[in-house]
């Protein structure tokens, strides 16, 4: 079965400061999902990683992917209020084709001044 | 308008009634999910369906149903509504994971349910 493990799972953080959310998964996986959240919103897609090594950044996030360590990393740079929002990892078995995203239980972060 | 639209956006309902939350996309994809979301908790998969003809249950399918209409539309239904599934409810839809596609998910404005 596969589990997928965020941490932290509540981030209070200053503007302005980096800091680093972790996603790790219990079996092979290749390919890793970055949603975002808004308090009573829907879920928006940040980012996808497609193989070991993959590396994407849009503003001040960047995400990683390892998939030997099953571990992929959200890192925020310079913290801004506007990126306050709960971050989820979802996780797709190694190319079963036939299987749902697993997703973990998110980390809610809080930027404060 | 949304690719991805479910009604209603908010119930509130009584113990013991039945609920539909439809789900209708137009995005082509194949594949639907229903989702439950509880604070603490993240999302949990109730059930999805890969085609029209092909229903899955997922990790907390107790007390659902759902019915694939067509490749567009994906409805829940809850037959006998009890506190305990008092949640927010996303549908979502994907294309499968493959050379051409991601396979990540498209998600629904939610619908948030009450049962008293």
């Amino acid at each position: 079965e596969l589990k997928v493990e965020q941490n932290p799972l509540f981030l209070s953080m200053q503007e302005g400061k980096n800091y680093t959310i972790y996603c790790n998964y219990s079996t092979t996986s290749d390919r890793l999902y970055w949603y975002r959240q808004d308090p009573g919103k829907s879920l928006e897609s940040l980012f996808v990683l497609l193989s070991n090594g993959a590396v994407k950044q849009e503003g001040r996030l960047m995400a990683s992917l390892d998939t030997k360590a099953r571990l992929s990393t959200l890192h925020i740079t310079a913290a801004v209020h506007d990126l306050s929002a709960t971050y989820f990892c979802a996780v797709d078995i190694f190319r079963s084709g036939n299987t749902p995203l697993v997703f973990g239980k998110g980390t809610r972060l809080s930027v404060i001044a | 308008d949304a690719d991805v639209t479910q009604t209603p956006r908010n119930r509130i309902t009584k113990t013991g009634k039945r609920i539909m939350l439809e789900c209708s996309q137009t995005k082509g994809h194949d594949r639907m999910y229903w989702y439950r979301q509880d604070p603490g908790l993240g999302l949990r998969l109730i059930y999805y369906s890969f085609d029209v003809k092909d229903i899955n249950k997922g990790e907390i399918s107790d007390g659902y149903s759902v019915s694939r209409q067509a490749q567009a539309k994906f409805s829940l239904s809850l037959e006998s509504a009890i506190p305990n599934q008092t949640a927010l409810y996303f549908c979502a839809t994907s294309d499968a994971a493959d050379a051409s596609n991601t396979g990540e998910l498209f998600f629904g404005e939610g619908s948030r349910l009450t049962v008293l």
